[in-house]
């Protein structure tokens, strides 16, 4: 298996524009997860899904914050408009349902400047 | 390659008990140190982050200590609840490259 894909891997766009960060689970996987990585805030959780579903989207810093998950194999987390503030790692991860382990994507790096 | 260890894997303990857990780091050249709370079903919940110029950090019941130079972290939790019955990690980050514990699993019985 490939694991957790995430595109684009480093993202710079200019602050107002719109970026859409895209994820692809692990096959078979029926929960997924959308993480910020900043220095000083450490990991935190903005969304997650289980079978597809919007679970808890509590972690979402904001309106301009929004994730999609059409289907069990893609999902897009999208900004618009975008914020030098929102510059950072975002992590796709996904777990099975019988386990507890999730399987963390490489991480997108988006500069906004 | 950064490794880091939890001891015990599983701990239980009757309710009003004080305990701590802890973690292990092989490479001190780290950022920061994070520990999370994780649920059956859910995501995780970041309880505490201690960088690396700091000693420990404090949030109601739990306080974290870090000590770079020997590798280590505990997670103090006092008074022991119920609800804190839950898999708790620890997590390095090094760059933008996280390394994850082998988790505690905790139970505390009422």
């Amino acid at each position: 298996d490939a694991g957790v894909i995430q595109s684009p891997r480093h993202e710079v766009t200019e602050m107002g524009q719109e970026v859409t960060l895209r994820c692809k689970p692990i096959s078979g996987h029926n929960s997924l997860f959308w993480y910020r990585q900043t220095m000083m805030r450490g990991l935190e959780l903005l969304i997650y899904f289980n079978n597809n579903v919007p679970i808890d989207d509590s972690g979402m810093p904001e309106d301009r914050f929004s994730a999609k998950m059409p289907n069990a194999s893609f999902s897009t987390l999208k900004i618009q408009p975008s914020e030098p503030r929102d510059s950072a790692v975002y992590f796709c991860a996904s777990r099975s349902g019988g386990g507890y382990e999730q399987y963390f994507g490489p991480g997108t790096r988006l500069t906004v400047t | 390659k950064q490794e880091v260890t939890q001891i015990p894997a599983a701990l239980s303990v009757p309710e009003g008990e004080n305990l701590v857990l802890n973690c292990s780091f092989t490479d001190s050249a780290i950022y920061n140190l994070q520990w999370f709370r994780q649920d059956p079903g859910k995501g995780l919940t970041s309880l505490l982050l201690i960088q690396s110029s700091q000693r420990e950090q404090t949030s109601g019941r739990l306080n974290a200590s870090l000590d770079k130079s020997s590798g280590r972290s505990t997670l103090y939790i006092a008074a022991s609840q119920p609800g804190d019955s839950a898999t708790y990690l620890c997590a390095v980050t090094t760059g933008n490259q996280f390394y994850f514990g082998t988790g505690t699993s905790l139970t505390v019985i009422p």
